[in-house]
């Protein structure tokens, strides 16, 4: 069974620019997850998904972040415009349902905002 | 809010030292209490979980105990191995049931041979 995945694993960008982080969970995984994770921090929740609806993203900054599911299946979740605190590890997870007790995550995207 | 205390870091021990990397919580219900693995350059793994209290998860020789009483998720492992040198992540589902996961700040383990 492959994982889930990520791309890009790495991406510098400077401070005011924009970028897309792209996710492809496992297959029939109906709940998807972004979580941010600062260095020194744990993961940290800032959307999910249950198919293509937003179940929360209470903690999505959406001046400048957004995320999108249209097709229940991949999400893209995009930061414009980037600042400094936005660097950080941005981790993708999916599960079979929201009441599964485990989370299956990707290898992360890291990015340094300059 | 629901959060999650973990130990400082770093841990350093020797190879088939005996391990215990505390981990406490708040939260309002009963949540499910996870123990979470990165290993260096790789994604985040379920290493154990328990449901409910006085519950016993346990993989790879590790071990954790759902207590109550004392609101804690203590991991432990008799004998450490340097393969065991990673990031340990205690989380737990927050009271909305959406399967949301609260985590500590992680504590990193190394291992010398």
């Amino acid at each position: 069974e492959a994982g889930v995945a990520q791309s890009p694993r790495y991406k510098i960008i400077e401070k005011r620019q924009s970028v897309a982080f792209w996710c492809n969970p496992i297959s029939g995984h109906a709940t998807l997850y972004w979580y941010q994770q600062i260095l020194g921090q744990g993961p940290k929740l800032l959307i999910q998904f249950q198919n293509n609806g937003v179940v929360d993203d209470s903690q999505l900054p959406k001046d400048r972040f957004s995320a999108e599911r249209l097709k229940g299946v991949d999400s893209t979740l995009k930061i414009q415009p980037a600042k400094l605190e936005d660097s950080a590890v941005y981790l993708c997870a999916s599960s079979y349902t929201p009441g599964s007790h485990e989370q299956y995550f990707g290898p992360g995207t890291r990015l340094t905002v300059t | 809010g629901d959060s999650v205390t973990q130990m400082e870091g770093p841990v350093t021990l020797s190879e088939e030292a005996f391990l215990t990397i505390n981990c406490t919580y708040t939260a309002t219900g009963y949540p499910s209490l996870f123990w979470y693995v990165q290993y260096p350059g790789e994604g985040l793994q379920l290493l154990l979980k328990a449901t409910k209290a006085d519950d016993k998860g346990s993989n790879k020789g590790f071990e954790a105990t759902y207590r109550k009483e004392t609101t804690s998720f203590h991991l432990e492992k008799g004998s450490v191995q340097v393969s065991d040198s990673a990031v340990y992540f205690c989380a737990l589902t927050d009271s909305s049931n959406t399967g949301k996961l609260i985590f500590g700040q992680g504590t990193t383990l190394q291992v010398k041979p």
